[in-house]
C-alpha cells in the first residue's frame, strides 16, 4: 500500500529563517495536497499539486512536486510565528481502502 | 498507537433518506473531533468542529441543519446527513487530536464513502 513519509518530524526555526518540509511517496502521486493545522483546530487546505514539476505559491509558502511525482517539498520563506503549526501532506491513494492517505505531519515552531 | 475508526466505510442510500456516520477514537479521549468532506479531484475541506458537551462549530457555507453533528461522548462523534441528495455524495473523513499544544497529534479515520442515488 502507498505510504507518505514526511521529514522532518519536527522543526524549530528562528523567525525570519527559511525552511523546507519534504513529503515522499512510496508510489507515484496522482494528487498531492498540503495542509496546515493549528493546534486544536482542523486542517486548512494550502495547495494541491498534480503535474510533475508543478510549483505553486501561496503568500510566503511554495510547494513543488518533482518530475517523477513521488516527492513534494513545502518551502516557507522568512518564517513568522503565524507559520507555526503542523503541516501535513496528503495524497489520493489508488488501490487502498480509503481515498486519502496522509503523512504523519511536521510540527513547526517559529521562535520570535 | 492511537486509532480513529469510522463506520460505515461506505454507504449507498436513496435520495431523501438520512445517513449517520460514526467517528470513534479507540484508545484515547477526544473532546474535539473534525469532520471533512472531499469532492472528486478536489481537496479535503473542513466542514465542522465537533465539541463534546457543546454545539458543533460549522465552517462557512456548511448547512448545520443538513449536516447534524453530535459529540455524544469523549470517544464518539456522529455526522448525520439529513435528507441526502446526490450532490451530497462524497468521501467524508473525521479526525481527532490527541494531546495538546506542541504535543498534539492529529489522527484520521479511514473515511466513509457516501453515494446517494
Amino acid at each position: 500500500s502507498q505510504e507518505l513519509e514526511q521529514s522532518p518530524q519536527s522543526l524549530i526555526v528562528q523567525e525570519g529563517k527559511n525552511l523546507t518540509i519534504n513529503c515522499t511517496s512510496s508510489k507515484t502521486l496522482y494528487g498531492l495536497y498540503w495542509y496546515k493545522q493549528k493546534y486544536g483546530e482542523g486542517l486548512i487546505f494550502l495547495m494541491m499539486l498534480q503535474k510533475g514539476g508543478e510549483e505553486k505559491s501561496h503568500e510566503k509558502i511554495t510547494a513543488k512536486l518533482d518530475e517523477k511525482k513521488q516527492q513534494s517539498s513545502l518551502h516557507i520563506t522568512a518564517s513568522q510565528p503565524s507559520h507555526a503549526g503542523i503541516y501535513l501532506c496528503g495524497a489520493d491513494s489508488r488501490g487502498s481502502q480509503g481515498n486519502l492517505i496522509f503523512g504523519k505531519g511536521t510540527k513547526l515552531s517559529v521562535k520570535p | 498507537g492511537a486509532v480513529v475508526s469510522q463506520h460505515p466505510s461506505w454507504v449507498i442510500c436513496k435520495s431523501g433518506t438520512s445517513v449517520k456516520i460514526e467517528c470513534r477514537s479507540l484508545d484515547f479521549q477526544a473532546t474535539t473531533m473534525f469532520w471533512y468532506r472531499q469532492f472528486p479531484k478536489q481537496s479535503l475541506m473542513l466542514m465542522a468542529t465537533s465539541n463534546e458537551g457543546s454545539k458543533a462549530t460549522y465552517e462557512q457555507g456548511v448547512e448545520k441543519d443538513k449536516f447534524l453533528i453530535n459529540h455524544a461522548s469523549l470517544t464518539l462523534s456522529t455526522l448525520t446527513v439529513t435528507s441526502a441528495h446526490p450532490e451530497d455524495s462524497s468521501f467524508y473523513i473525521c479526525s481527532a487530536p490527541e494531546g495538546q499544544g506542541v504535543g498534539e497529534t492529529q489522527y484520521f479515520g479511514p473515511g466513509t464513502r457516501l453515494l446517494v442515488l
